[in-house]
C-alpha cells in the first residue's frame, strides 16, 4: 500500500516570506496528489491538486511541485499571511484506491 | 449550497459506551466518506457510502460501523468505546471517484473517551 510522510511536523515562517512544505510518498504508480489546509476547529479544505502527467501547477499564491523521480511533492506559499497559519497535509491517490493522507505540517506565521 | 454538517461537534464518553455521529453531505452529493484523524496517524479512512450501500471500507475493527439513508445523510457508530478511539471524526461529501474524487469535509466531531 501507499505510505505518505511529511518532512517537518512544524514550520515557522516570517510574515511576507515564502513557505515550502514537503511530502514524500512511496508508491511510484501514484497518479493524483492533493494539498489540504486545515485551520483550527475546521475540517480540511482543498488547496490545489496535481496529476502525475505534470510537474508543476500554480494557483493563487500557491505552487505545487511534483518530482516523480524521487517521489516528492512540495507546496510553496508565496508572501505568507497570518491567515495561512494552519496544518497542511498532502494526500496521494492511485487509480480508484482511496486517498492516503500524510500527518501534516503545522505552519505558524510570525508577525 | 450549504456545506457538510456534522453533529455533534463535541462528545465525551466513557470506555465501554457506544456513540453515534451524524453527517449531512452537500445537497446533491450521494457519496459520503468517514475518516478518523489523530495527531500521530493523520487521516485514516473508515468507510464510504454511496446510495445507501457501503462502497469501500478501511482497516478498522467491526466496532466501527456506518450507514446511509435515502436522503444521503450518514451516521457512523462506534460500540464498546476504547481510550484509543479518542479522535476527530471527519465526514466528507464526495464528488467523483478515483483520481477524479473531490472531498468536501465537515468540521468534524471531536470524540473524547475517558
Amino acid at each position: 500500500g501507499e505510505s505518505v510522510g511529511l518532512h517537518l511536523p512544524t514550520l515557522s515562517v516570517q510574515e511576507g516570506d515564502n513557505s515550502i512544505i514537503n511530502c514524500a510518498y512511496s508508491n511510484s504508480a501514484s497518479d493524483y496528489f492533493i494539498w489540504y489546509k486545515q485551520e483550527s476547529g475546521k475540517g480540511p479544505q482543498f488547496i490545489i491538486d496535481i496529476r502525475s502527467n505534470m510537474d508543476k501547477r500554480q494557483g493563487q499564491r500557491v505552487t505545487v511541485l511534483l518530482n516523480k523521480t524521487v517521489k516528492h511533492l512540495s507546496l510553496q506559499i508565496a508572501a505568507t499571511q497570518p491567515g495561512d497559519s494552519a496544518v497542511y497535509f498532502c494526500a496521494v491517490g492511485f487509480g480508484n484506491e482511496k486517498l492516503t493522507f500524510g500527518t501534516g505540517t503545522r505552519l505558524t506565521i510570525i508577525p | 449550497k450549504a456545506g457538510v454538517t456534522q453533529t455533534p461537534r463535541y462528545l465525551i464518553k466513557t470506555r465501554g459506551q457506544q456513540v453515534t455521529l451524524s453527517c449531512s453531505p452537500i445537497s446533491g452529493h450521494r457519496s459520503v466518506s468517514w475518516y478518523q484523524q489523530t495527531p500521530g496517524q493523520g487521516l485514516q479512512f473508515l468507510f464510504e457510502y454511496f446510495s445507501e450501500t457501503q462502497r469501500n471500507k478501511g482497516n478498522f475493527p467491526g466496532r466501527f460501523s456506518g450507514r446511509q439513508f435515502s436522503n444521503s445523510r450518514s451516521e457512523m457508530n462506534v460500540s464498546t468505546l476504547e481510550l484509543g478511539d479518542s479522535a476527530l471524526y471527519l465526514c466528507a461529501s464526495v464528488r467523483g471517484i478515483g483520481t477524479n474524487e473531490k472531498l468536501f469535509f465537515g468540521s468534524g466531531t471531536q470524540l473524547s473517551v475517558l
